[in-house]
C-alpha cells in the first residue's frame, strides 16, 4: 500500500496563477484533510472530508477550494496564489475523526 | 490563550537518556490524545494515541494523561539520536468533532 501521496512534490508560482494540489490514498479511509504548516505556526487546517460527498471549511480557508472526487482522490485548489500561500502543504487521511496518516508534502513557493 | 500548547524547545538530552515531551490543552472536554513525530523535512508520523488517563506504553515510548490538569506528556527512555525530530501534540477538542488541533511542535535533539 502507498498510503497517502500527493502530487507535486515541489511547486513554484507566479503570484495570481492557480493550481490544484492532488491527493489519494489506497487505505478506505472515509475522512480526509487539507493542512498547511508554517514555520512556528504548526500544523493548520484548511479544509477536511468527512466522507464522500461532504467538504467543510477549517481554521484558514480562504484562498482555497477543494473537491472530494471520491472516496479515494481529495484535492486542494488556489485559485489566485498569493506569497502568503507560500507553504509546505499536507493531505492526511483517517478510518474515522481521530487518528490521521499523513502524505509526504507539497513544498508550495509563491512570488 | 492556544488550544494547545507545547514548549517549542529546542530540548537537548545525550544519548541513553529519558526525554520528556509536554503539552497542555484548554478544552476541558478533550477526549482524544496524538503524539506525532516529524524528521526535517518529512511529514509528521503518529506514534502514540491515549484516550483515558494513566500511562500507555509502547516500546521506548510512553504517552501520560492527565485530563484533571489537562496536559498530555510524552516520555521517551533510552533515546537514541535517531528519535531527534520534532514531536507535535494534537487534541480532538471537543468543539471539533471532526479536526485536531495541533501544538507548534518541540524540537527534540539526542546528542551522541
Amino acid at each position: 500500500n502507498a498510503g497517502v501521496t500527493q502530487t507535486p512534490k515541489f511547486q513554484v508560482l507566479k503570484t495570481g496563477q492557480s493550481m490544484t494540489l492532488q491527493c489519494a490514498q489506497d487505505m478506505n479511509h472515509n475522512s480526509m484533510y487539507w493542512y498547511r504548516q508554517d514555520p512556528g505556526m504548526g500544523l493548520r487546517l484548511i479544509y477536511y472530508s468527512a466522507s464522500e460527498g461532504t467538504t467543510d471549511k477549517g481554521e484558514v480557508p480562504n484562498g482555497y477550494n477543494v473537491s472530494r472526487l471520491n472516496k479515494r482522490e481529495f484535492s486542494l485548489r488556489l485559485e489566485s496564489a498569493a506569497p502568503s500561500q507560500t507553504s509546505v502543504y499536507f493531505c492526511a487521511s483517517g478510518p474515522k475523526f481521530d487518528e490521521q496518516f499523513f502524505g509526504p508534502g507539497t513544498r508550495l513557493t509563491v512570488l | 490563550q492556544k488550544e494547545v500548547e507545547q514548549n517549542s524547545g529546542p530540548l537537548s538530552v545525550p544519548e541513553g537518556a529519558i526525554a520528556s515531551l509536554n503539552c497542555t490543552y484548554s478544552d476541558r472536554g478533550s477526549q482524544s490524545f496524538f503524539w506525532y513525530r516529524q524528521y526535517s523535512g518529512k511529514s509528521p508520523e503518529l506514534i502514540m494515541s491515549i484516550y483515558s488517563n494513566g500511562d500507555k506504553e509502547d516500546g521506548r515510548f510512553t504517552a501520560q494523561l492527565n485530563k484533571a490538569s489537562q496536559y498530555v506528556s510524552l516520555l521517551i527512555r533510552d533515546s537514541q539520536p535517531s528519535d531527534s525530530a520534532t514531536y507535535l501534540c494534537a487534541v480532538k477538542t471537543s468543539g471539533s468533532a471532526r479536526q485536531l488541533t495541533f501544538g507548534s511542535g518541540t524540537q527534540l535533539t539526542v546528542l551522541p
